[in-house]
């Protein structure tokens, strides 16, 4: 138990559905992050937020839109996802800012687009 | 850019047998250095950390030492358990505070 926790665990979807992913973190920390992991891949890091203020977006695709309402939780919002989107979506939490600190890992959303 | 480099898997060793999984990075100024390990169905999970040349992380018994002649920071431990069957990922924090992630690498301990 790191201290991150994500919901749903597993969703299966439709390329026309529209589903949120969730994210809380009880850590108390300030920045937080969603990664795609894909297989055979680099964890490929999609969002970063600090102080509730997005500070990166890495050239993700519209059809992914991230909210960070408060430090504690963070939201992927989907809509009209392609099958190459299916991978395990990771949200992370640290401090915010600095050198040498660690990132929480929770254990990730598995998502499937038919 | 930034990124690592681990060795590609999977690994297959026996109990007890010594293992060795190699990353080699590429990064300017002086990165911290992190191990993370992935049990099956969970997210990652912090093994151990560096976060200067000559640092040897350790934890669990696995050990990793900074290397900056050679960029390298090879994850080690003398003895596998079954228990340690995981996908171990090697990463680095620049001084921009970015996080890159290898690819992962995949062992399997057998009985």
């Amino acid at each position: 138990e790191t201290g991150v926790t994500q919901t749903p665990r597993h969703l299966v979807m439709g390329m026309t559905n529209k589903k949120s992913l969730k994210c809380e973190q009880h850590l108390g920390h300030n920045a937080m992050y969603w990664y795609k992991q894909s297989a055979k891949k680099p964890l490929e890091l999609m969002f970063v937020y600090n102080f509730k203020e997005q500070t990166e977006n890495n050239s993700v695709p519209s059809r992914f839109s991230p909210e960070c309402p408060n430090s504690s939780h963070l939201f992927l919002h989907l809509h009209t996802l392609q099958p190459e989107d299916s991978a395990l979506y990771l949200c992370a939490s640290s401090l915010g800012g600095g050198q040498g600190e660690t990132q929480y890992f929770g254990p990730g959303t598995r998502l499937l687009v038919l | 850019g930034d990124s690592v480099t681990q060795m590609e898997g999977p690994v297959t060793l026996s109990e007890e047998a010594f293992l060795t999984i190699n990353c080699t990075y590429t990064a300017t100024g002086y990165p911290s250095l992190f191990w993370y390990v992935q049990y099956p169905g969970e997210g990652l999970q912090l093994l151990l950390k560096a976060t200067k040349a000559d640092d040897k992380g350790s934890n669990k018994g696995f050990e990793a030492t900074y290397r900056k002649e050679t960029t390298s920071f090879h994850l080690e431990k003398g003895s596998v358990q079954v228990s340690d069957s995981a996908v171990y990922f090697c990463a680095l924090l620049n001084t921009g505070n970015q996080f890159y992630f290898g690819t992962g690498t995949s062992l399997t301990v057998i009985p």
